[in-house]
């Protein structure tokens, strides 16, 4: 069974830089895995922030960037604004079946 | 812009078959090489993606739900459907669709209890 691991939780300051990375039980994660990144805040759908490892949604915020980092993608937001506060998820895409990583829980304090 | 909406019955008892449904405005479920997936998120959980319909008709479902599952696709309708069979309590979740442009659906919370 194909596992997706991201830091369960994570905590930054209002107008910091924090990374969230997304690993994979198969290996290092590459273009090839289309890593997706979503936001969702209590209550509320998941918003797509991120799609094959870089692109944004026209809704995605400049302050969010995606790459790869050390085998694993990453998500990385530089200047954090306290509306940033959220669960963030990945998705990897594994020829024909996406799995979701655990989610990291993102505090702005 | 695309909006998507989910609806079906918000209870669904044991060993039964849960059916919902995501209705499309705002675009035609037909076009391009779009698909359309179906996630769930028990409460105070994760996300799990459950499974996804290209406009070709193509499924690909989650390998641990494969044997219960079936997604459909209504060009007429502009909707598409995901079925669930043989249902237990660990079913009970937050149900959305989404496409490949990033949209997604509120979400419908469907329990499982007799």
């Amino acid at each position: 069974q194909t596992v997706v691991t991201q830091e369960p939780s994570l905590t930054v300051s209002p107008g910091g830089t924090v990374t969230l990375t997304c690993a994979s039980s198969t290996g290092a994660v590459t273009s090839a895995y289309y890593p997706n990144w979503f936001q969702q805040k209590p209550g509320q759908a998941p918003r797509t922030l991120i799609y094959g490892t870089s692109n944004k949604r026209s809704w995605t915020p400049a302050r969010f960037s995606g790459s790869l980092l050390g085998g694993k993608a990453a998500l990385t937001l530089s200047g954090v604004q306290p509306e940033d506060e959220a669960d963030y998820y990945c998705l990897l895409y594994y020829g024909g079946a996406w799995v979701f990583g655990g989610g990291t829980k993102l505090t702005v304090l | 812009q695309v909006q998507l909406q989910e609806s079906g019955p918000g209870l669904v008892k044991p060993s039964q078959t849960l059916s919902l449904t995501c209705t499309v405005s705002g675009g035609s479920i037909s076009s391009g090489s779009s698909y359309w997936s179906w996630i769930r998120q028990p409460a105070g959980k994760g996300l799990e993606w459950i499974g996804r319909i290209y406009t070709s008709g193509t499924t690909n479902y989650n390998p641990s739900l494969k044997s219960r599952i079936t997604i459909s696709l209504d060009s007429s309708k502009n909707q598409f459907s995901l079925e669930l069979t043989s249902v237990t309590a660990a079913d009970t979740a937050v149900y959305y669709c989404a496409n490949n442009e990033g949209y997604w659906g509120q979400g419908t919370l469907v329990t499982v209890s007799s």
